[in-house]
């Protein structure tokens, strides 16, 4: 059973429009999300997160949003830059100590 | 900022061998280190908690006979793929927490990619 789904497996987005990055959840324990970058043959980075006591975090060109009732957070990138392509992961924590990952999408964004 | 190094990057070995795979810190101290195991376009699974000084801990359906973790000192751990098979290719990815709070970001090695033949 998934708790941690992105649904979407790739995006394509123009160089420097929005990107938009969704995920949802199942748990409704978890408490903090995370959203992490990665390159291929790369680890992935830490990107951004948020607590549940937030709905909104910013950090520069990313900004990610949490809607506790809808179990749904997302990561907006603006402007979206070459750069920027890699596959990203939300992941999510809660009681429990490790973190639990979605599938990942594939941002690709042209030129 | 903290840099976690993970060796091999890749690995070719045969059916039958056991291959380890090193996890470093190398600007700070990691008294839990994680294992993560990723299928393509699959999701990060975690496979184990590597706990400084002591047993790891293992995630339901994975063979701690098979997958053993060693974590000797505050910087580094192990993971030996015991007697490979092909079904254990995959690529093999730790990570520590760079800082004491339960909820301090993840910092990644680069992966190793297993190929058993």
């Amino acid at each position: 059973d998934q708790q941690v789904k992105q649904n979407s497996p790739s995006l394509s987005v123009q160089e420097g429009r929005i990107s938009i990055l969704n995920c949802d959840y199942t748990n409704s324990m978890f408490d903090y999300f995370l959203w992490y970058k990665k390159y291929p043959a790369e680890g992935p980075t830490f990107l951004i997160s948020i607590s549940s006591i937030k709905d909104k975090n910013e950090d520069g060109r990313f900004t990610v949003f949490l809607n506790k009732s809808a179990k749904h957070l997302s990561l907006h990138i603006v402007p979206s830059q070459p750069g920027d392509s890699a596959v990203y992961f939300c992941a999510a924590k809660g009681s429990a100590r490790q973190l639990t990952f979605g599938s990942g999408t594939q941002l690709t964004v042209l030129p | 900022g903290a840099v976690v190094s993970q060796h091999p990057s890749r690995v070719i070995c045969k059916s039958g061998t056991s291959v380890k795979i090193e996890c470093r810190s190398l600007d700070f101290q990691a008294t839990t280190m994680f294992w993560y195991r990723q299928f393509p376009k699959q999701s990060l699974m975690l496979m184990a908690t590597s706990n400084e000084g002591s047993k790891a801990t293992y995630e339901q359906g994975v063979e701690k006979d098979k997958f053993l973790i060693n974590h000797a000192s505050l910087t580094l751990s192990t993971l030996t793929v015991t007697s490979a098979h092909p079904e254990d290719s995959s690529f093999y990815i730790c990570s520590a927490r760079g800082g004491r709070w339960e909820g301090s970001p993840l910092h990644f090695g680069n992966g190793t990619r297993l190929t058993v033949t």
